[in-house]
């Protein structure tokens, strides 16, 4: 089944910008989707749909996917952005939803 | 808003069925997919499979063998039932309105199950 690769962890300084990657075979003909998801907390869609951002989701988010891998990019990022972040596409040939492993995104 | 809550036993034993209800409130179950996903302690995601509002069904193949999603609409609930669990089956479950089949926009707090005898 298809299979999504992201690193385990990403380091971050307050006010730097974070790149968490997500790959996959030919990701860039899948739509992407990330979530955010902190201690004890049920995940939150941050982007979707490759780039769109939800109402209430801060501007410093933001997606791409034209090749792989694809990215979710947090500008300034603020100690509350520190969590797991999973990418995740839904598989055509099988309507599957397949999540990436997930990266935690420390911010130092 | 939507809401979602789950419930269930929190203890099954092993080899016997694992049971979840999804209540739906604040919104229609149509016309969406509604989903179960899990978490195992200190791990990833992991759809587990969806209903769509018409009942039809689609599961991850890793649980076919043992696994039923069902709904109930006029109590705007979706059930989970996966049988002959093993300790490999002890997680945070959670279920989640699939919109449109593109992403997860709404998600319950989870239900943690816990297999021992």
């Amino acid at each position: 089944s298809y299979v999504l690769t992201q690193p385990p962890s990403v380091s971050v300084a307050p006010g730097q910008t974070a790149t968490l990657t997500c790959g996959g075979d030919n990701i860039g003909s899948k739509r992407v989707n990330w979530y955010q998801q902190k201690p004890g907390q049920a995940p939150v869609v941050v982007i979707y749909n490759d780039g769109e951002r939800p109402s209430g989701v801060p501007e410093r988010f933001s997606g791409f996917n034209v090749r792989d891998p694809a990215t979710l990019t947090i500008s300034g990022v603020e100690a509350g952005d520190e969590a797991d972040y999973y990418c995740q596409v839904w598989q055509s040939s099988t309507d599957e939803r397949i999540f990436g492993s997930g990266t935690k995104l420390i911010v130092l | 808003q939507v809401q979602l809550q789950e419930s269930g036993p929190g203890l099954v034993k092993p080899s016997e069925t694992l049971s979840l209800t999804c209540t739906v409130s604040g919104g229609p179950i149509q016309p969406y997919y509604w989903s179960w996903i899990r978490q195992s302690p200190g791990k990833g995601l992991e759809w587990i499979g969806y209903v769509y509002y018409t009942g039809v069904v689609n599961y991850n193949p890793s649980f076919t063998s043992r696994l039923t999603i069902s709904l109930d609409r006029p109590k705007n609930q979706f059930t989970l039932k996966l049988r002959s669990v093993t300790a490999a089956d002890a997680a945070i479950y959670f279920c989640a309105r699939d919109y449109r089949g593109e992403y997860f926009d709404s998600w319950g707090q989870g239900s943690l199950v816990t297999v021992s005898s």
